[in-house]
C-alpha cells in the first residue's frame, strides 16, 4: 500500500541551525509530494510541494527535492528561527483516482532562542 | 478569499452522547474531506466528498460516524454514541475541481478540537 514515514521528534534546534526532517515513502505509481506545517492551534499550511522525480520545491528558506530513487523527500533549512517552531507533516497524493492524502505522523520542531 | 471555516472549535462531551461538527468550505471547492487527527498522529481521511457524492468512506466507522453534504456545499460530521477514543482533532478540508493530471491542493480549516470523557 501508500505510506509516508517521517523521523520522530521532537526535534530541538537552537536559532540559526540547519534543520533536516527525513521523510520517505512507498506508493504504487508516481505521486506528487508535500510538506505542510501545523502551527499550534490552527489547521495545517501547505508549505511546499514537488509534483515529479527531481523536482525540487522551496517557500519561506525551506526546500525539499523529490527524490525517486530513494523514494525520499527530505526538508531542509539553512537557518531556522523561533517561529519555525511547528509540527511538519510530509504528504503525498496522486493526480488519478480518489485524489485521497497520505500523511506522515508529523514531526514537532521546536527553536529556541 | 475566506477560508475553511469549522465550528465549534472545541467541544467537550462524555461517551455515549452525540456531537456534531460543521464545516464550510472555500466558495466554489467541489471536494471536501473530514480527516481525524489523534494527538501525536498524522491526519486521517474519514470521508471525502465530491460536490454532494461521498468519494472515499472507506475509513468512516459507519457504525457511529455519519456524514453529509447537501447541495454539495457546506458539510456536517456526526458521532453517535462517542467513544474515549474519538477525542481528537477534526479537520475538514477543501479543494477546488482540478485539470486531469494535476494534483489537488487542500485547504485546511482550523479543525474542532473534540474531548470525550
Amino acid at each position: 500500500g501508500n505510506s509516508v514515514t517521517q523521523m520522530e521528534g521532537p526535534v530541538t534546534l537552537s536559532e540559526e541551525a540547519f534543520l533536516t526532517i527525513n521523510c520517505t515513502y512507498t506508493a504504487t505509481g508516481y505521486p506528487s509530494l508535500f510538506w505542510y506545517v501545523q502551527y499550534p492551534g490552527e489547521g495545517l499550511q501547505l508549505l511546499l510541494k514537488a509534483t515529479k522525480a527531481d523536482d525540487k520545491g522551496s517557500n519561506k528558506g525551506f526546500e525539499a527535492t523529490y527524490r525517486k530513487e530513494t523514494t525520499s523527500f527530505h526538508l531542509e533549512k539553512g537557518s531556522v528561527q523561533v517561529s519555525d517552531s511547528a509540527v511538519y507533516f510530509c504528504a503525498l497524493t496522486f493526480t488519478s483516482g480518489t485524489y485521497k492524502y497520505i500523511f506522515g505522523t508529523g514531526t514537532r520542531l521546536k527553536v529556541l532562542a | 478569499e475566506a477560508g475553511v471555516a469549522q465550528s465549534p472549535r472545541y467541544k467537550i462531551i462524555e461517551k455515549r452522547q452525540s456531537v456534531a461538527f460543521w464545516c464550510n468550505p472555500i466558495s466554489g471547492h467541489a471536494t471536501l474531506y473530514w480527516y481525524q487527527q489523534i494527538l501525536g498522529q498524522g491526519p486521517k481521511l474519514l470521508i471525502q466528498f465530491q460536490n454532494n457524492g461521498v468519494v472515499d468512506d472507506s475509513q468512516l466507522p459507519k457504525d457511529r460516524f455519519s456524514a453529509e453534504r447537501l447541495k454539495g456545499v457546506d458539510s456536517t460530521l456526526k458521532i453517535q454514541p462517542a467513544k474515549l477514543e474519538d477525542s481528537a482533532v477534526y479537520l475538514c478540508a477543501s479543494s477546488s475541481k482540478r485539470d486531469s493530471g494535476s494534483y489537488n491542493e487542500q485547504f485546511f480549516g482550523p479543525g474542532t478540537r473534540l474531548t470525550v470523557l
